[in-house]
């Protein structure tokens, strides 16, 4: 069956700009998870949501981060005003609710910012 | 919230087994532990989960201490297939009810035919 999907799978960006990275979950899922990978460590939380409310947003590094999940499926993280360190794999997860125990990933988005 | 201290690399011949340690010392009495792996350009899939015993599934069994300060992820037949990054993860419950994962920077295993 379908997983999560991510898009774009590679993005390049000039310093400065802004980027838009999309998630489609499975469907059904009920929460949505964003992590940040840096090359050579493990995933970071970023953000939650439990359908369209984002319940967790400690792990955004700087205002410059936003997500959102308007109608409760696809989510899209959006980076402003992009730096050299926003460079990383960008996963995102779901689970089929609350307190479910597997989180499903996603391929990831590469983000290279020059 | 619980960290996890994991070798950085591990080596394993195939068909045998993988013994892959992990030590989450600060853990609560609340919190599981979760392995997860990550092959090459994937996201992290994941593998078997516990919290005070120990557990076993089609791919691999989680051995826990019973004071719950570290554990092992046994891959009993390792294949070629199996090279990846191993996460130990505890699972830790956010101020605003979210589960959270609490990566460390996983084991390198390598299976060597």
């Amino acid at each position: 069956g379908a997983g999560v999907s991510q898009s774009p799978r590679y993005k390049v960006a000039k310093r400065g700009q802004d980027v838009a990275l999309r998630c489609d979950p499975i469907s059904g899922h009920v929460s949505l998870f964003w992590y940040q990978q840096a090359l050579g460590q493990g995933p970071e939380f970023l953000t939650y949501f439990q359908n369209e409310a984002q319940l967790d947003k400690s792990g955004l590094p700087s205002d410059r981060f936003f997500a959102e999940r308007p109608e409760g499926s696809v989510s899209t993280l959006k980076i402003q005003r992009t730096q050299q360190e926003d460079s990383a794999v960008y996963l995102c997860a779901s689970s089929l609710s609350v307190t479910d125990n597997e989180q499903f990933f996603g391929p990831g988005t590469r983000l290279t910012v020059l | 919230d619980a960290k996890t201290t994991q070798p950085t690399s591990m080596d394993c011949a195939e068909g045998r087994a993988a013994n892959l340690p992990c030590n989450h010392s600060t853990i609560s009495g609340n919190e599981y532990v979760y392995w997860y792996r990550q092959i090459h350009s994937q996201g992290p899939q994941y593998i078997i989960h516990g919290l005070k015993n120990n557990e076993t599934n089609e791919m691999a069994s989680l051995i826990i201490t019973e004071d719950r300060k570290s554990s092992t992820l046994i891959l009993p037949h390792a294949t070629l297939r199996d090279t990846a990054v191993y996460y130990c993860i505890v699972r830790s419950r956010g101020t605003s009810g979210t589960y959270k994962y609490i990566f460390g920077t996983g084991t390198r295993l390598k299976v060597l035919a």
